[in-house]
């Protein structure tokens, strides 16, 4: 398996475009995790998917942020409209089971200037 | 509110020269402890869990071991490819929780 892949690796934006980031776990993982990571308040879980279901939002920080797992194999989570301080290194993660060993993707680093 | 704090932020040895890591915490009651190791650009990795105070878990020279208050990461005789930051995770026992996490101690092993 290739593991958890994400997309894009880098993405620079301005201030109120749109973002979206992609996530493919690995195949017959359950659990699907979007976290968050920055200096200051370290890794953050925003969201997680049980069999494509969202079970647990309450760490996305605002209605600009949203999330959709429409199969077992895709997620997104997209900023609408994005701020500079949404700038961070953004992971997707899979498990089995939960919350299990969780298997990280590589992050998308963005930038909103 | 669940709370995990590492020590120290960052730490330099020398290669052979042993340490800890430590990672305290604070939850209602404790389900699971995670270890997590992060490369520089890359997402962590997961290294252990321990569930019990007492427990012990071993890989190469990592030792990870857990009270009711804390757990330590011991790294015997390390080597630079050992260098990477250590994140460590709780899950309490409350309902259906998810893991909080440490920021983490970046650990840099010089030849």
């Amino acid at each position: 398996d290739a593991g958890v892949i994400q997309s894009p690796r880098h993405e620079v934006t301005e201030m109120g475009q749109e973002v979206t980031l992609r996530c493919k776990p690995i195949s017959g993982h359950d659990y699907l995790f979007w976290y968050r990571q920055t200096m200051m308040r370290g890794l953050e879980l925003l969201i997680y998917f049980n069999n494509n279901v969202p079970i647990d939002d309450s760490g996305m920080p605002e209605d600009r942020f949203s999330a959709k797992m429409p199969n077992a194999s895709f997620s997104t989570l997209k900023i609408q409209p994005s701020e500079p301080r949404d700038s961070a290194v953004y992971f997707c993660a899979s498990s089995f089971d939960f919350p299990g060993e969780q298997f990280f993707g590589p992050g998308t680093r963005l930038t909103v200037l | 509110e669940d709370q995990v704090t590492q020590s120290p932020e960052a730490l330099r040895l020398q290669e052979g020269e042993s340490s800890s890591l430590n990672c305290s915490y604070t939850v209602s009651g404790l389900r699971g402890l995670f270890w997590y190791r992060q490369d520089p650009g890359k997402g962590p990795e997961f290294l252990f869990t321990l569930y019990s105070a007492g427990e012990e878990k071993e890989k190469e020279r990592l030792k990870a071991t857990l009270t009711k208050k804390e757990s330590f990461l011991h790294i015997t005789a390390p080597k630079p490819e050992d260098s990477a930051t250590y994140l460590c995770a709780v899950q309490d026992a409350s309902g259906y929780s998810t893991l909080t996490f440490g920021k983490g101690t970046m650990l840099l092993v010089s030849p």
